[in-house]
């Protein structure tokens, strides 16, 4: 059983361009969590989603960012017009439908860079 | 918000126990303890969880007082793997009467295993 994963690994962006991030969910999994991590700080909730459903996201800047989780495919974290202040390590984590938001499962993150 | 405080490091000699305390005074009757670690650079691991008893399994020991006040994650043998950044999080529900959590990510305790 493969575990979450994320891509890409590392990934950068130039001011102004976008960012797309990649989750996909652990094997059963039906709830996905994304979380942001800057430099030498701790993991900051971001979203959490389930199928085609926003559950909570109140982590979420209010502005140039989205996420979502589709009925088919893996969830997608999207980050417009970048800044430089959106480097950082975003992390995807996922749980099953039984336990809701106990026990995740994280992916090893992506990188973001923006120059 | 976390809910929770932790010191902001300890050392431990390899091979000796590593006690992390954590201090949760806020905490709700219903409200689960759980530690998670984060070893440079990677995704979060879970490690152990808890309600009102101790718990054990392979990778650690959980000791809340009765009180549920405080906990302390009890690392037995520690490695110098063991070297991480610890979190001792309160899952929160998200929706009122919902069975929907999430867990939020204080600042933890960076643990360093010395030879």
């Amino acid at each position: 059983n493969a575990g979450v994963m994320q891509n890409p690994r590392h990934l950068v962006r130039r001011r102004g361009q976008e960012a797309r991030l990649r989750c996909s969910p652990m094997k059963g999994h039906s709830h996905v969590y994304w979380y942001r991590q800057l430099p030498e700080e701790g993991l900051k909730f971001m979203v959490y989603l389930q199928k085609e459903n926003i559950i909570d996201e109140s982590g979420m800047p209010k502005e140039r960012f989205s996420a979502e989780f589709p009925k088919e495919g893996p969830s997608i974290l999207r980050i417009q017009q970048v800044v430089r202040g959106d480097s950082a390590a975003y992390f995807c984590a996922s749980s099953p439908p039984q336990d809701h938001g106990s026990e995740q499962f994280f992916g090893p993150g992506t990188r973001l860079t923006v120059l | 918000d976390a809910k929770t405080t932790q010191p902001p490091s300890m050392d431990c000699a390899e091979g000796r126990a590593a006690n992390l305390p954590c201090n949760h005074s806020t905490i709700s009757g219903n409200e689960y303890v759980y530690w998670y670690r984060q070893i440079h650079s990677q995704g979060p691991q879970y490690i152990i969880h808890g309600l009102k008893n101790n718990e054990t399994n392979e990778m650690a020991s959980l000791i809340i007082t009765e009180d549920r006040k405080s906990s302390t994650l009890i690392l037995p043998h520690a490695t110098l793997r063991d070297t991480a950044v610890y979190y001792c999080i309160v899952r929160v529900r998200v929706n009122s009467g919902g069975s929907n959590y999430k867990l939020t990510f204080g600042k933890g305790t960076l643990l360093t295993v010395n030879p």
